[in-house]
């Protein structure tokens, strides 16, 4: 069965840094999303990205699928405050009925 | 559009009691889904369904009952509580079937003592 791994599991970073969080699969990832989770609520969808080499950004927060379409990085410009939360991968399973298999998530933290 | 909806957002349940979880869309949404989360194991899917009449298990499904008699509701249920149970509980809702976006519910906290 498809498994993601998601790199590192809960970062520290001071505001103002860049922060770069992987999402690595064992098979070929034919649809990848990215959520964002606040604790206490429900997951924001990010973005989602279907083809190799696609980038996508959104205000300061950019997210790649490699060539090969095994792994996924979500890199943040200049970080705030407002992004702390917990950072989900999710993708297809592969199979007919488009369910998703989630990443274990990466808890961000943001001194001010 | 209030999206997905999710009610009750927390709940105390004493083993072997029974409830239902509830989980409404506004969006016409065929693909609906229950997902359980657990520190350290991430978001498991339990049951999903892709359209009115037509549920399928997840991965997780003992212990958890699922109909959808309409397009908008999506209700789970705990048959027998367990305090295995204890999780953070999702619905999710999509247009379709792969390639589409799933959009979360706020989720419900139970507690099974």
């Amino acid at each position: 069965s498809q498994e993601l791994e998601q790199s590192p599991q809960s970062l520290i970073v001071q505001e103002g840094k860049n922060l770069t969080i992987n999402c690595t699969s064992s098979k070929t990832l034919y649809g990848l999303y990215w959520y964002k989770q606040k604790y206490g609520e429900g997951l924001i969808f990010l973005m989602m990205l279907q083809k190799g080499g696609e980038e996508k950004s959104h205000e300061k927060i950019t997210a790649k699928l490699d060539e090969k379409k095994q792994q996924s990085s979500l890199h943040i410009t200049a970080s705030q405050p407002s992004h702390a939360g917990i950072y989900l991968c999710g993708a297809d399973d592969g199979g007919s009925q488009g369910n998703l298999i989630f990443g274990k998530g990466t808890k961000l933290s943001v001194k001010p | 559009n209030a999206g997905v909806t999710q009610t009750p957002k927390f709940q105390v349940l004493k083993t072997g009691q029974s409830m239902t979880l509830q989980c409404a869309q506004d969006m016409n949404h065929e693909y609906m889904s229950w997902y359980r989360q657990d520190p350290g194991m991430g978001l498991r899917l339990i049951h999903y369904s892709v359209g009115a009449g037509i549920t399928d298990q997840g991965e997780v499904p003992n212990g958890y009952n699922v109909s959808r008699s309409t397009t908008e509701d999506f209700p789970l249920r705990l048959l027998s509580a367990a305090p295995s149970q204890t999780s953070v509980y999702f619905c999710a809702s999509s247009y379709g079937r792969g390639g589409e976006t799933q959009y979360f519910g706020p989720g419900t906290r139970l507690l099974v003592l």
